[in-house]
């Protein structure tokens, strides 16, 4: 049984500080790692994706990944009230040969206040 | 990434009634997905919409409950069948990357009453 663990919040984080995000999975054959952001009322969106161990920035976000440990996280730097969302992760137990459908933690609901 | 087009975006139905979603992708996929999103509740994979072929369906949902279709690498559908208040929620058809990312259609809202 695959499983993903996340915090469900709320997590309120002042604006313009470093919002992290905490997701473990039950699955060591995890291999590739993704982040999700999910405003009220819509579709979930695809923000990170992670392959290998270490840190992967993209703009003001970064993903860390330690699969010894079975974790992963989400940094949001310079947090924004745009940024307040729930934010899901999903890892994935192949790393090719086509998508597989994604087992979803519960979400982190996050609110940076002005 | 593929654009993904869904109807209906929400719909109110009977009891004991059924209702069918559309997917539309405007490019051709090979990995469709549906997925359920219950109130206050993270996304439950439902089946994998396999093209020519039966759907693979995840432990707790039946072919019977939730007909797929799936005749072409653009277009699947999605049907909720006798429905009851238990199955109000969104539906979301998604397609997947070879790198496994997945990218979702905006969602079917149903209500049961």
């Amino acid at each position: 049984q695959k499983e993903v663990e996340q915090n469900s919040g709320p997590l309120s984080v002042p604006e313009g500080a470093i919002a992290s995000l905490n997701c473990t999975y039950s699955d060591r054959g995890s291999q590739s790692f993704f982040w999700y952001r999910q405003y009220s009322g819509k579709s979930p969106e695809l923000i990170m994706s992670i392959y290998s161990n270490g840190d992967k920035e993209d703009g003001r976000f970064t993903a860390q990944l330690n699969k010894a440990s079975q974790y992963v996280s989400l940094l949001i730097r310079d947090s924004q009230p745009s940024d307040s969302a729930t934010y899901l992760c999903a890892p994935r137990l192949y790393s090719g040969g086509g998508a597989d459908g994604l087992t979803f933690g519960k979400g982190t609901h996050l609110i940076i206040q002005p | 990434s593929a654009v993904i087009s869904q109807k209906p975006s929400r719909d109110i139905c009977q009891r004991g009634t059924s209702l069918t979603i559309q997917c539309q992708v405007d490019s051709q996929v090979t990995m469709m997905f549906w997925y359920r999103q219950q109130p206050g509740q993270s996304l439950t994979l439902i089946a994998t919409a396999n093209q020519g072929s039966e759907a693979t369906y995840e432990s707790g949902f039946v072919i019977d409950k939730f007909p797929i279709s799936r005749p072409n690498l653009t277009f699947s559908t999605l049907t909720v069948s006798n429905m009851s208040p238990e199955d109000s929620s969104i539906y979301l058809c998604s397609v997947g990357q070879r790198t496994g990312e997945l990218f979702f259609g905006e969602g079917s809202r149903l209500t049961v009453l």
